[in-house]
């Protein structure tokens, strides 16, 4: 079946630093990643959007700014929250679209805290 | 505005039992709609529907689309303690308008009772 990996799977920083998660897709090409964030006890809340070689979407309310989205290949996007603060701190999901079936598989998320 | 709607939000059943999760939508340019099971970590990939009144079952889990009505439904025969997670539905919307984005509702949480 279609793998996703992120790493790393939980992450501690203070906060001003700048975090890095990656997301790959291990087994097919992904056109298309997506980048969510989920707080304790609510539902997946998608952030942006991305297409390889070109630059991401963000949906209302996210600053592309702070939150960096790169899409370099088919297989690799990276989120990059910078200058993080307690309050980014979250649950951070990616998910790839597998080209053939158009069917989304998520990883595995990052644990984000800011202390 | 687009929207989905599962019901009930929580539920808790007795191993053994049968449940039916509901889900409504409303998205524009709909494509499909995915049912994802989410225990700690991120969500695992259940089902994927595009046509009505086929049904899709892997195992004890089953699923059926209404496009003319908007709905979707996912039941769980002789539920197990591993059953238990949040149950997600996720209507597609078709890749030239948003590029396949998922729509998510708030998702149904349910517990199974040994």
């Amino acid at each position: 079946g279609a793998v996703v990996s992120q790493h790393p799977s939980w992450v501690i920083c203070k906060s001003g630093t700048s975090v890095k998660i990656e997301c790959r897709s291990l087994d097919f090409q992904a056109t298309t990643m997506f980048w969510y964030r989920q707080f304790p006890k609510q539902s997946l809340m998608l952030m942006a959007t991305s297409n390889e070689g070109s630059k991401a979407t963000y949906e209302q309310g996210v600053e592309k700014d702070k939150f960096l989205i790169n899409h370099a290949s088919l297989t690799l996007s990276t989120l990059t929250v910078t200058s993080a603060h307690p309050e980014d701190s979250s649950f951070y999901i990616c998910s790839a679209t597998a080209q053939v079936t158009d069917t989304q598989y998520f990883g595995p998320g990052t644990r984000l805290t800011v202390l | 505005e687009d929207k989905v709607v599962q019901s009930p939000l929580s539920l808790v059943v007795h191993e053994g039992d049968t449940v039916t999760l509901n889900c409504s939508y409303e998205v524009t340019n709909f494509r499909s709609l995915l049912w994802y099971k989410q225990e700690k970590k991120a969500p695992t990939f259940l089902f994927m529907l595009t046509s009505s009144g086929i049904e899709k079952k892997s195992g004890r889990l089953s699923s059926i689309l209404d496009k003319k009505e908007l709905f979707s439904i996912l039941n769980i025969t002789a539920t197990q303690t591993g059953d238990s997670a949040v149950y997600l539905c996720a209507p597609q919307a078709d890749r030239g308008s948003t590029l396949g984005r998922l729509y998510f509702g708030r998702g149904t949480q349910l517990t199974v009772w040994p």
